[in-house]
């Protein structure tokens, strides 16, 4: 079975662009969170949505958003890029939206802002 | 602020050893406590799972002790191997609250010498 795909692998923008990542869950399942993973900081929870609505939001600025189409495929979007947002941005699916041993993470997305 | 705080950063053992490493968490509406590991270049993996209804779970070499009272928890994994080399993470989410949404610690980065 497919596990959680995320491309692209890696990203290089300019400061100021804007940037999307695409996520395809593991098939079935209809929860999908975003990351942000950095050195210092480690995983910190962007979002999460369920059955196309985002049900859980972290503390991170109205610059980074995102949607999640009828197929369960999330989208992530930064817009006006800064140098800070440089990381590792993960996707992570689960059968059910609720706290399960289901959670999957995808191999993430890294972007770097120069 | 940092909902889990976590420690070691950074952890050489030799191979046969036992590696530790903990972590404290303040809100105690957490009822569920994963461990991740993940090696470069891939998304975090779940390793070993527990619930605060129990002090101990043990699954094959590695184990997590839970101390409520002290709203701490563990992960010892026994006969340490090379294999083991990794990022480790802790986490903790609610199940009171809709949704999927971890907080994890800031990573312990495990060196297993042969």
């Amino acid at each position: 079975k497919a596990g959680v795909t995320q491309t692209p692998r890696y990203l290089i923008k300019t400061r100021g662009q804007q940037v999307t990542l695409s996520c395809s869950p593991i098939s079935g399942h209809r929860s999908v969170s975003w990351y942000q993973q950095t050195p210092g900081q480690g995983l910190q929870f962007l979002f999460e949505y369920f059955s196309e609505t985002q049900r859980n939001k972290g503390n991170f600025p109205g610059r980074f958003s995102g949607r999640q189409f009828s197929n369960s495929r999330s989208e992530m979007n930064v817009s006006t890029l800064e140098l800070g947002d440089s990381a590792l941005y993960l996707c992570a699916s689960s059968l059910e939206g609720v706290l399960s041993y289901g959670y999957t993470f995808g191999s993430g997305t890294r972007l770097t802002v120069v | 602020q940092q909902q889990v705080k976590q420690s070691p950063q950074s952890l050489i053992v030799q191979k046969g050893g036992i590696s530790i490493i903990n972590c404290a968490y303040e809100n105690t509406a957490f009822d569920y406590f994963p461990w991740y590991q993940q090696f470069p270049g891939k998304g975090p993996a779940l390793l070993i799972a527990i619930r605060p209804d129990v002090s101990e779970k043990k699954e094959g070499r590695f184990t997590i002790s839970f101390n409520k009272s002290a709203k701490q928890f563990s992960l010892h994994i026994m006969d340490s191997q090379p294999g083991d080399s990794a990022t480790y993470f802790c986490a903790a989410g609610s199940s009171r609250r809709t949704g999927n949404q971890f907080y994890f610690g800031t990573g312990t980065s495990l060196t297993v010498i042969p």
